[in-house]
């Protein structure tokens, strides 16, 4: 049975400390892993990882995957409370590839 | 473009009640899906479907009815209501690896 386990469930910082969300898989034909901020409503696209190694970056936002060990990391530099949401992790398999298997996502909280 | 929407917002439903949850997508997206989302367990996914007239079930489809007869409109049916389908429901819509979704239905059962 596929599995995303997401860690740690709830995070409370304070503004301008860097977080990293961690984010594991055991999932039959792994082809990518993907990460959702959700704030008040729908989840929003963050990122997309097939590779390993290869880091992703959007601002302040960063995320690497490592296929040997099965696990992704989100690295959020210099928080700001708007940085305040669920982060959730998902995976597609190469079978099935729209579908989605999500972690139970990290609550993050970032304090003025 | 609307992109995904979903209607109502907010429903209260008495256990026993049926009723439907509206997605529609104006972006000409072949696949969609349905998920809902319970406190500590993230987004499972309910059914999906791959293009009109394609549906099949995804992990959590007992008690939930779906059809497709059109590419812009996937909607999401309640059979019996019971207290177990409290929860928020969200309806995706994507062409590639990205999925749109929707803003959401908050759904409780009396």
């Amino acid at each position: 049975e596929d599995k995303v386990v997401q860690s740690p469930l709830s995070l409370v910082v304070h503004e301008g400390d860097t977080v990293t969300l961690n984010c594991s898989y055991e999932v039959t034909n792994f082809r990518s892993l993907l990460w959702y901020k959700q704030e008040k409503k729908a989840p929003t696209f963050l990122f997309m990882l097939t590779s390993s190694g290869i880091e992703k970056k959007s601002g302040r936002l960063s995320s690497i995957l490592d296929k040997k060990e099965l696990f992704s990391i989100l690295n959020i530099t210099a928080t700001q409370t708007g940085d305040s949401a669920v982060y959730l992790c998902a995976v597609r398999r190469i079978q099935g590839a729209q579908k989605l298997v999500f972690g139970q996502g990290t609550r993050l909280t970032i304090n003025p | 473009n609307a992109g995904v929407t979903q209607t109502p917002k907010f429903q209260v439903l008495k256990t026993g009640q049926s009723m439907t949850l509206q997605c529609a997508q104006d972006m000409n997206h072949e696949y969609m899906s349905w998920y809902r989302q319970d406190p500590g367990m993230g987004l499972r996914l309910i059914h999906y479907s791959v293009g009109a007239g394609i549906t099949d079930q995804g992990e959590v489809p007992n008690g939930y009815n779906v059809s497709r007869s059109t590419t812009e409109d996937f909607p999401l049916r309640l059979l019996s209501a019971a207290p177990s389908q409290t929860s928020v429901y969200f309806c995706a819509s994507s062409l590639n690896y990205e999925q749109y979704f929707g803003p959401g239905t908050r759904l409780t059962v009396t």
